[in-house]
């Protein structure tokens, strides 16, 4: 079984730009997790998608959106890119929600100048 | 809120030293307990879990055992190799919280593990 595929594996853009990236998450799982990490940070939950639905969202600005479509592939969005933005966005996929089951992806290498 | 306390690292041994990476957490609930590894350049792989009080997980010689009256979840391994190299990460989940649980992992600061050989 194929794992978390996202593309592009790596990004730089400009200060002010958008972005979007892109989640396929493995074969039959219905729910997928962004995260952001950051050297600083660490690990922190963006937001999670469930049948196309956001069912939880973590404490970031609303710069941060998703959406998931129905084949559960789901993309991410940061508008008005700034510097501290500059992260590794990685996403996970479960069944349905249930943390334990979350397997993730390599990430995206995103960096902003 | 939730949250998972790491001890600092980074952490360096010798091939074959005993491992041991400590983790506290606080949570309202009743969370489940993970443990993740990073290797370089790498997503995130579940290592181990445990899902109530005195669960002990265990995969590929790691171990760790929930401890609900300490609020501990302490990785250990008797004999570390060189492949061991990564970023461990101690993380909870609140599955019972409800919806400001669903699909979110809280994590620790991480660990960086260093094996010489």
């Amino acid at each position: 079984k194929a794992g978390v595929t996202q593309t592009p594996r790596y990004l730089i853009k400009t200060r002010g730009q958008q972005v979007t990236l892109s989640c396929s998450p493995i074969s039959g799982h219905r729910s997928v997790s962004w995260y952001q990490q950051t050297p600083g940070q660490g690990l922190q939950f963006l937001f999670e998608y469930f049948s196309e639905t956001q069912r939880n969202k973590g404490n970031f600005p609303g710069r941060f959106s998703g959406r998931q479509f129905s084949n559960s592939r789901s993309e991410m969005n940061v508008s008005t890119l700034e510097l501290g933005d500059s992260a590794l966005y990685l996403c996970a996929s479960s069944l349905d929600g249930r943390a334990y089951e979350q397997y993730f992806g390599p990430g995206t290498r995103l960096t902003v100048t | 809120g939730d949250s998972v306390t790491q001890m600092e690292g980074p952490v360096t041994l010798s091939e074959e030293a005993f491992l041991t990476i400590n983790c506290t957490y606080t949570a309202t609930g009743y969370p489940s307990l993970f443990w993740y590894v990073q290797y370089p350049g790498e997503g995130l792989q579940l290592l181990l879990k445990a899902t109530k009080a005195d669960d002990k997980g265990s995969n590929k010689g790691f171990e760790a055992t929930y401890r609900k009256e300490t609020t501990s979840f302490h990785l250990e391994k008797g004999s570390v190799q060189v492949s061991d190299s990564a970023v461990y990460f101690c993380a909870l989940s609140d599955l019972r919280a409800g919806g400001t649980s669903y699909g979110k992992l809280t994590f620790g600061q991480g660990t960086i593990l260093t094996v010489h050989p």
